[in-house]
């Protein structure tokens, strides 16, 4: 596609519930990248992935996030067990290389109720 | 301390005013810098990406580097009501991690 896509656009759910987030890069794209965004606050790194490299997944918050990326294209954000503190604008954003420019999708609204 | 620290405004001008942005990091291994505009709902977009000390202008806009001071600028020139958005500069540390500001929130008064 022309652009990263990210689905679904907002997302509301019940605590304790587990959510999936997905984010379809632009094609050719090697590097994608997943940001949580809080209300009035940056952009806080969640997980990069590179080519086939094993992900950095520094900057995940707890064991309750996880993410996958299959066939260096899609990948998949998982948040089990959701708790308020999760509601969060999540960006998925992808870029040829580490040291590209990186283009973001529309982000995906969560809000845990 | 933060890596990258950014004034997070808000900041309010007329139209046509001359808009400074700046950001200052600690990181001196930081080698990529850029600014994204963020309107509300939306994803940041790309602006400026510059990867050494100097100058880069593209229109109405210049995106300055002062790696000995760890600083980095966004000026706008002539602005417009349609510049209003959230500013925020980023970086890309050793890990290839990009590393944003907190970012700056511009409006620009008709």
């Amino acid at each position: 596609g022309a652009g990263v896509s990210q689905s679904p656009s907002n997302k509301v759910t019940e605590k304790g519930k587990d959510v999936e987030l997905r984010c379809d890069p632009i094609s050719g794209h090697t590097a994608l990248y997943w940001y949580r965004q809080s209300l009035g606050q940056g952009l806080e790194f969640l997980i990069y992935f590179q080519g086939n490299s094993a992900p950095d997944k520094s900057g995940l918050p707890s064991d309750r996030f996880s993410a996958e990326r299959t066939g260096g294209s899609v990948s998949t954000l998982t948040i089990q067990r959701t708790q308020q503190e999760d509601s969060a604008v999540y960006l998925c954003a992808s870029s040829f290389g580490r040291d590209d420019g990186y283009t973001f999708g529309s982000g995906t609204r969560l809000t845990i109720v | 301390q933060k890596e990258v620290e950014q004034d997070p405004g808000p900041l309010s001008v007329p139209e046509g005013a001359i808009v400074s942005l700046n950001c200052t990091y600690s990181n001196s291994a930081f080698q990529y810098f850029m600014w994204y505009r963020q309107y509300s709902r939306k994803g940041p977009e790309l602006l400026m990406y510059t990867y050494s000390s100097g100058n880069k202008e593209d229109g109405r806009f210049t995106a300055q580097v002062d790696k000995s001071s760890k600083y980095i600028s966004l000026f706008i020139r002539d602005s417009q009501p349609s510049d209003s958005a959230t500013y925020l500069c980023a970086m890309i540390n050793q890990g290839g991690k990009l590393i944003f500001g907190q970012g700056t929130e511009l409006s620009v008064k008709p």
